[in-house]
């Protein structure tokens, strides 16, 4: 069981590059979110999805988008990415209803160069 | 959504209790506490959560005030694997799904 897998772990990426992250989850958790945390801060909501073909804003959307095509997958990418992306990345996954935690994965740590 | 403030930094000696306290005045009725707590730079971990009552399990015990503004979650024999940033979290229920928002926490050094 391995729970919430984040891929790629790391990542350099040049100005201006595309790339897909992935958060994969073998709970069958409906609910599945993605951070990104910046050195000495706490964690920040991009987007999430309530269920398979369903995303929303969280509160730093611009510049990501997701897509949630499959209910185990979660795909956040980077269009054109920036130096201000540089941050590490936090996929989270949590069952329905309202008393439940949630999974993080171990982060992805992407550098824009 | 209700907002958290938590010290920024405590200190504990290992084997003593660590007590780490919340303030979330606007709290609504139906909003829950949550601890989190993040090593390093792992994902952040689940410790412990409660409405109203007093909870305990095997890591952690939540104390709720009365009129439930503040919190305090109490690691009852703190060891040097509990240093570690400890984010205290309001949650609000939506009906579909909730955010979970994150503040600064509160980091905890344990020493020798």
């Amino acid at each position: 069981n391995a729970g919430v897998t984040q891929t790629p772990k790391f990542r350099v990426l040049k100005t201006g590059q595309s790339m897909t992250l992935l958060c994969a989850q073998d709970m069958n958790h409906e609910y599945m979110y993605w951070y990104r945390q910046d050195p000495g801060m706490g964690l920040r909501l991009i987007h999430y999805s309530v269920g398979e073909g369903t995303t929303a804003k969280g509160e730093v959307p611009d510049g990501y988008n997701v897509s949630r095509l499959k209910k185990q997958n979660f795909l956040l990418g980077l269009e054109s990415a920036a130096p201000s992306q540089t941050s590490v990345y936090f996929c989270a996954t949590r069952t329905g209803g309202m008393n439940t935690e949630a999974f993080f994965g171990q982060g992805t740590r992407l550098t824009v160069v | 959504d209700a907002k958290t403030t938590q010290p920024t930094s405590m200190d504990c000696a290992e084997g003593r209790a660590a007590n780490l306290p919340c303030n979330h005045s606007t709290i609504s009725g139906n909003e829950y506490v949550y601890w989190y707590r993040q090593i390093h730079s792992q994902g952040p971990q689940y410790i412990i959560h409660g409405l109203k009552n007093n909870e305990t399990n095997e890591m952690a015990s939540l104390i709720i005030t009365e009129d439930r503004k503040s919190s305090t979650l109490i690691l009852p024999h703190a060891t040097l694997r509990d240093t570690a940033v400890y984010y205290c979290i309001v949650r609000p229920y939506t009906g579909t799904a909730s955010k979970l928002t994150f503040g600064t926490g509160t980091r905890l050094q344990v020493t020798l």
